[in-house]
């Protein structure tokens, strides 16, 4: 079974700029939780997306936003970049809303200039 | 608010020497509690869960509900254990939203 796919796997923007970022989950996996890596702050969860609906949301502001497809692939795009938004986005794909078992993706490295 | 806590940012021990990792966390209801693991240059991946009270690659982690705390130990230690180790809570509201500690560096001395 092929594991969590993201892409692009790395990303350069400049400040100002938006950026999307695509996950796909395990096939047969419907919650997708998004959670961006940062040395300062470590892992922080975004947000997670269940058949289409955004079930839950991490403390970020609205720049950061989600969605998810009838297939279950899902996006996330930040509008108006920061340094600061600078970081690894990872991607987790569970089978149930509340399958606690989160398989990871190997993440989309972006650097904002 | 939840939070969990692994005071060692770096570890060090020999190899066949015990290990422990230390991980607290607050939270005020029920908590699930993981480790996940990173070895250098692979994914994140769950290493165990309190739940399952089992025992992954000789690493155990005991819940003490009355310390907060949810430790890894082994008693061993090899090589192939060195990697990124994290501790995990999850609030069971139906949702997939893990909160983890900032990692512990764990590295096994030949």
């Amino acid at each position: 079974k092929a594991g969590v796919t993201q892409t692009p796997r790395y990303l350069i923007k400049t400040r100002g700029q938006q950026v999307t970022l695509s996950c796909s989950p395990i096939s047969g996996h419907r919650s997708v939780s998004w959670y961006q890596q940062t040395p300062g702050q470590g892992l922080q969860f975004l947000f997670e997306y269940f058949s289409e609906t955004q079930r839950n949301k991490g403390n970020f502001p609205g720049r950061f936003s989600g969605r998810q497809f009838s297939n279950s692939r899902s996006e996330m795009n930040v509008s108006t970049l920061e340094l600061g938004d600078s970081a690894l986005y990872l991607c987790a794909s569970s089978l149930e809303l509340a399958g606690l078992e989160q398989y990871f993706g190997p993440g989309t490295r972006l650097t904002v200039t | 608010a939840q939070r969990v806590t692994q005071p060692e940012k770096l570890l060090s021990v020999f190899k066949g020497a015990p290990v422990e990792l230390k991980c607290n966390y607050s939270y005020s209801g029920s908590p699930e509690l993981f480790w996940y693991v990173q070895y250098s240059r692979q994914r994140l991946q769950l290493l165990l869960r309190h739940i399952s009270r089992e025992s992954i690659k000789g690493f155990t982690a005991d819940l003490n509900k009355g310390e907060t705390s949810f430790h890894l130990k082994k008693p061993f230690a090899q090589e192939e254990d060195s990697a990124m180790y994290y501790c995990a809570l999850s609030v069971i509201t139906g949702a997939n939203n893990l909160f983890f500690g900032t990692g512990t560096r764990l590295t096994v001395i030949p």
